[in-house]
């Protein structure tokens, strides 16, 4: 079974501070999402990386996929309360059940 | 507006009562899949289809079973609910479901099972 980590856990911030969240398995991923999730809703795709070394942009969210396509990070530029929510990575490998992490619960405070 | 739509969102049932929880996408999408989601447990697949009549296990299925006869529903049965069935559920597509394509989630139903 693929494991995805994701770290940290928890993070509690300023609006205005600037933020990485962690994604790393021992495996080898064809590709990777990230996505955000608000309590009591669904979680939303916010980026698929699928080139080891690919970086995405979202505004003020910046996507890394490692090299070896085994970890991914995702970067927040001057958090806002908007950013608040749990963010998911998935990653997808040769079969069709792909493995979620836990995620990071991000709050920033006004 | 493109979605995946379930019902109810909101569910409190007594153990063995059988149930259906509604699965509905407008995106023409070929994978359809049910997961359900626990605290300190994360996201977990239940059941997934990659097209009409073709369903296969997750990571979780015991006490669950799906359908796929239309491309657009896929509806979860529990047959026998459990209290450790209570869960927050989710139903997802994707165009294909293979790498490099990602998901799109309903909004969730919870389950409370007494």
């Amino acid at each position: 079974t693929q494991l995805l980590e994701q770290s940290p856990q928890f993070l509690s911030i300023q609006e205005g501070e600037n933020l990485t969240v962690y994604c790393n398995s021992s495996s080898v991923f064809s590709s990777l999402q990230w996505y955000r999730q608000e309590p009591g809703e669904g979680p939303v795709l916010l980026v698929t990386v699928v080139t080891g070394g690919e970086v995405k942009k979202l505004k003020r969210l910046t996507f890394q996929f490692g090299d070896a396509r085994k970890d991914s990070s995702l970067h927040i530029t001057a958090a806002q309360t908007g950013d608040t929510g749990l963010y998911l990575c998935a990653g997808g490998g040769g079969s069709y059940i792909p493995t979620f992490g836990r995620g990071t619960s991000l709050i920033v405070h006004p | 507006e493109a979605q995946v739509t379930q019902n109810p969102r909101y569910l409190i049932t007594v153990t063995g009562k059988k149930l259906t929880v509604t699965c509905s996408q407008n995106m023409n999408h070929e994978y359809m899949s049910w997961y359900r989601q626990d605290p300190g447990l994360g996201l977990r697949q239940i059941y997934y289809s990659m097209n009409v009549e073709v369903t296969d296990k997750g990571d979780v299925p015991e006490g669950y079973k799906v359908s796929r006869k239309e491309k657009r529903n896929f509806p979860l049965i529990l047959e026998s609910p459990s209290p450790n069935q209570t869960s927050l559920y989710f139903c997802a597509s994707s165009l294909t479901g293979g790498p490099g394509y990602g998901y799109t989630f309903g909004s969730g139903t919870r389950l409370t099972v007494v």
